[in-house]
């Protein structure tokens, strides 16, 4: 079964710091980008990261540069966010999902995990 | 930025209507291969979001052919056919071209 599971979501403070995981299986994980993407209480979705399929290329969206940083390690089929100084405006549920190259789209999601940012 | 917009944003529809969303985007979505680079994604609620329409027009695997995804360039529609109880939730667009960037959503609803 083509399935993503992500984990380590929580309560954290202002300015802490978080790692979320995601566990790839029925597909191959080597042959494909992979994303972060997060949708905030209520609102809408939110693109967050991406890396190459070997790591070697990551993309931020403006709002989480240089706090944010996502990682994968192939041989575990697992993809990883670390999330430091965390702000009240990152709460929200993050997702992984495949980036499917020849549909330009993400055609696999997680369930999610949530994140909330508050003292 | 590439700023997708869609309407309307609410969408009551009685079961066995057709139904209309539309999208624009702020800059052109064809690329010189020729396709556009446009997605729908379903989130039905409480659920993750489920992608629908790949490249402007193409069903994704398992889709129902009572979706359908047309336009060109910046104006772009999905059309439900015949609404059942089961499309409830709230579709998105998205543009993959320079990052990506959604539409606000378009959560649709039974009569």
């Amino acid at each position: 079964e083509v399935q993503l599971v992500e984990s380590g979501g929580g309560l954290v403070q202002p300015g802490g710091s978080l790692r979320l995981s995601c566990a790839a299986s029925g597909f191959t994980f080597t042959n494909s980008w992979m994303s972060w993407l997060r949708q905030a209480p209520g609102k809408g979705l939110e693109w967050v990261a991406n890396i190459k399929r070997d790591g070697s290329e990551k993309y931020y969206v403006d709002s989480v540069k240089g706090r944010f940083t996502i990682s994968r390690d192939n041989a575990k089929n697992s993809l990883s966010l670390q999330m430091n100084s965390l702000r009240a405006e990152d709460t929200a549920v993050y997702y992984c999902a495949r980036v499917n190259s020849q549909y330009a789209a993400f055609d696999i999601w997680g369930q999610g995990t949530m994140v909330t940012v508050s003292s | 930025d590439i700023v997708m917009t869609q309407s309307p944003l609410s969408l009551p529809v009685i079961p066995g209507e057709p139904a209309s969303i539309s999208c624009r985007s702020s800059q052109s979505l064809l690329h010189s291969d020729g396709y556009n680079y446009l997605d729908w994604y379903l989130q039905k609620p409480g659920r993750s979001p489920q992608l629908l329409i790949y490249l402007g027009s193409n069903r994704a695997s398992g889709v129902p052919d009572r979706f359908s995804g047309s336009g060109s360039g910046t104006d772009f529609t999905l059309k439900i056919s015949r609404v059942e109880a089961e499309d409830v939730g709230v579709y998105y667009c998205m543009q993959p071209l320079q990052a990506y960037t959604f539409g606000q959503g378009t959560k649709l609803e039974i009569k």
